[in-house]
Order: structure tokens, then sequence, then C-alpha cells
């Protein structure tokens, strides 16, 4: 199986808030898993991604949990901006394998309020 | 160091017309893909490549589509005979390695 499931669909939070978006998958070779931010009409934007050999890494404003057994991984935004409304992407891969391509989720239409 | 480069940003096709979407790479980086996304939907592999070799194809349509990245010059991703469900955002992404993969700018087809 391929498929990474996002959610939620849509997610509103106040300004200082913390934006909480979830996903996961089915694949136990998927061993990358990168996390884009991507405004209307541009391309995503890689913002952070890990390994599965660690269970959480920040920078910034920006923590990705990742729970192996589980197969879930999430990507906690801090201290959340009117700036960080956009739509954000997970997505895994298999980085050894001739592929390499990205498996996006469905994507979260994040909205910070003022 | 520029990054990922898309041309045209914009493209109109008719209906049963041809359309030449290009890429050019980050410098230094030989590992090319192209996505599509849909409209309010999330972004799907077509085909990976490297210079003059197609590695991955697996997400192309069987039909009326194809890719190819040179020796010299972007890498094209060619549609014949477009039709309206063709009508989607193409990304374009390079990477150095197999890891971290950096999106351009897309190219947002119309079929008329």
């Amino acid at each position: 199986q391929q498929q990474v499931k996002q959610s939620p669909q849509s997610l509103i939070v106040q300004k200082g808030g913390i934006s909480i978006i979830n996903c996961a998958y089915e694949n136990t070779a998927f061993d990358y898993f990168p996390w884009y931010q991507q405004f209307p009409g541009k391309g995503p934007a890689l913002l952070i991604a890990i390994r599965p050999d660690v269970s959480e890494k920040k920078e910034g404003r920006f923590t990705i949990s990742f729970n192996k057994s589980a197969k879930q991984f999430s990507l906690h935004i801090m201290d959340s901006q009117p700036g960080d409304s956009a739509t954000y992407f997970c997505a895994a891969s298999i980085v050894e394998t001739s592929g390499s391509r990205l498996t996006f989720g469905e994507g979260t239409q994040l909205t910070v309020n003022p | 160091n520029a990054g990922v480069m898309q041309n045209p940003r914009h493209l109109v096709r008719r209906r049963g017309q041809e359309a030449r979407l290009r890429c050019s790479p980050m410098k230094g980086h030989s590992h090319v893909y192209w996505y599509r996304q849909l409209p309010e939907e999330g972004l799907k592999f077509m085909v990976y490549l490297q210079k003059e070799n197609i590695i991955d194809e697996s997400g192309m349509p069987k039909e009326r589509f194809s890719a190819e990245f040179p020796k010299e010059g972007p890498s094209i991703l060619r549609i014949q005979q477009v039709v309206r469900g063709d009508s989607a955002a193409y990304f374009c992404a390079s990477s150095l390695s197999r890891n971290e993969q950096f999106f351009g700018p897309g190219t947002r087809l119309t079929v008329l």
C-alpha cells in the first residue's frame, strides 16, 4: 500500500495557538517523511523532514513527531501566525529504491486568524 | 543559487493540441520529478528522470504523456492531444540525491 492519509482537511487556529496536522501511512518501507507548505499559486516548499530513526525533530516553530509503531507522524506549528495560513502536505518516500517518489497526503488548509 | 525553474507558468491549449512543459532543475541537481495537482487535490507522482534516463514512469498515463531529460537542456513533459481532464498544475521537483526534493513554481495548464 502506498497511501498516506492526512487530517484534518481544514483547520482554523487563533494567532498564537498551536496547529496540529496528522498523517498516517500504511507502507512500513517508507523511510523519509517531509512536510511541505504551499501558498496559493505557488509550488510546495519543503518545511521540515524526518527519518524513522528519531521520534521528534524541531526547527524553529515547526516540530515533527513520529510514531513508528503506530505508523503516524504529525506536524506541530507553535505560536501560529497569520502568515502561516497555507496548505500543508505530508509526504512519504522510500529513499533507497530506484523511485524515491513522494507519496503525498491530501493536504490541510490552515487558516490562522489574527 | 536559482531554484527550480518552470516555464511557461501558465499555458492555455485547445482540445487536441500539444502541451510542452519545461523544467530546469537547481544547479547541480541530476534528479528530476514531475507531479500533477488537480484542483482541490494533493500532488500525484508522474515520472522520475535522471539525465537521459527515465527511472520510474509508473505514475504517467499510458497514452499521450511523455517525458525526457536530455543531456543538455531542461526536462520536458509533453502532453499530446490534450483533453479537458488534463487541466491541472504540473510541478517539477529536483534533488541532489534521492532525499530532499525542491519544487518549482509549477505550470498551470488550462485546456479549453
